[in-house]
Order: structure tokens, then sequence, then C-alpha cells
């Protein structure tokens, strides 16, 4: 799987959209984009995926640049509750059975 | 769906002792996977079932590690002669394994402390 790139941390205002990151310069042709989230002490949540279209769904929107070297998790309306760990995952798709690789992703930290 | 649980959410142990972990995946995903994360790392994979049979395993995984998935239901991690450094948080995730997205939903994990 490739190697992602993500800032350590970021804060957002409660209310305001909150654009993460995510660097993934040498994915291949057939490797998705995944989002999963940690809330403190919980198991990772998963958010979003996506190939090379945008893709939104009820908890955020994921826009993939052209060449696919990079995305961004938009989260519309950020709340408190959305302060959490975010990882970008790439992966090979075709239900591949091995593990998630998760880097150290980017804590998200939403100010009132 | 209840989704994934895992049980104990907590384990202290002392050095030497052994522990066991058991996850319960959600019905009718026929593959589960364990991970575990120390503090400020994300989840690292160590092992994955389909139904009953472990597919593959992480050089993480030690020889004092073992798992099971006996009847392709619930599955059991278990940590023998444990050492300081096995205090992590231990993750189960499950998946359909049938829809090329492949998700893979999380239990809330199993925080081990060995003293």
């Amino acid at each position: 799987d490739a190697k992602t790139t993500q800032p350590p941390s970021m804060d957002c205002a409660e209310g305001r959209a909150a654009n993460l990151p995510c660097n993934h310069s040498t994915i291949s042709g057939n490797e998705y984009v995944y989002w999963y989230r940690q809330i403190h002490s919980q198991g990772p949540q998963y958010i979003i995926h996506g190939l090379k279209n945008n893709e939104t769904n009820e908890m955020a929107s994921l826009i993939i640049t052209e060449d696919r070297k990079s995305s961004t998790l938009i989260l519309p309306h950020a709340t408190l509750r959305d302060t959490a760990v975010y990882y970008c995952i790439v992966r090979a798709s075709g239900g591949g059975a091995d593990g998630l690789t998760f880097g150290k992703g980017t804590h998200l930290i939403i100010q009132p | 769906d209840t989704g994934v649980s895992q049980d104990p959410r907590h384990k202290i142990t002392k050095r030497g002792q052994n522990v066991t972990f058991r996850c319960d995946p959600i019905s009718e995903h026929n593959r589960l996977y364990w991970y575990r994360q120390t503090l400020g790392q994300g989840p690292e994979f160590l092992t994955y079932f389909q139904n009953e049979a472990q597919l593959e395993k992480s050089r993480l995984l030690s020889d004092r590690f073992s798992a099971e998935r006996p009847k392709g239901s619930f599955s059991t991690l278990e940590i023998q002669r444990t050492e300081q450094g096995d205090s992590a948080m231990y993750l189960c995730a499950s998946t359909q394994g049938q829809s090329f997205t492949d998700t893979q939903y999380f239990g809330p994990g199993t925080r081990l402390t060995v003293l």
C-alpha cells in the first residue's frame, strides 16, 4: 500500500468546515483512499473512501485531485464531537484481505 | 446490528502472566482482524481470519501471541508470559468480505496494562 503524509494536528472552529489534507504521491491505479477517525479511547470509525471521483456521504466529503496524488477530507459543519485523530489510508481494491496500514494521522481539535 | 464487541475493556496484569481477550464480530461477517495500538501511534495489524482459518500474521505477532477463531464466529487473542512492552490497546475489526469496499468495522478495544 502507498504511503500517506498528513499534518500531525489541526484546529478548526465549531460550525466551520474542517479540511484535512493527505498526500499520497505514490498511489497506484488500483488503490483507493480511505478515511477513518478515532475518537479518544474508542476504536477507529470508517468515514468515507474513494478511487478518483469526489465522494460525499452523511459524514463527510472526499475530494481527490485529478492526478490522485493528494486528497482532502471535508467535514462541512464541524462540531465538538468531531474532535478526533483522522487517518488517511491507501489500499488496493478487490476485497484485499490484508490489514489496514495506519500512520499517525491528524489530530483535529474543534474549538468552541 | 450490535457492532463489534470486545471483552474485557480493560485488563491489568503482572509481568509473566497470561492474558486472553475475546472479540465478537458483527453477525455474518466472515473476516476478523486483530490490531495493536500503542500510545500516540496508529493501529498496527497483527493477524486476520477468514472464517475459522488464520490466513495472515504480521511479524509483530511473536511466538507468545496466539489467536483462534474456532467456529468462525468469535475470536480469542492470548498473550503468554506478558512483558511490559505488551501494554497497548488491542483492537478487533470485522468485515463481510463480500464487497469490494471491504470496510472494516472496529470494536472498542481492550486496553492491556502490564505491570
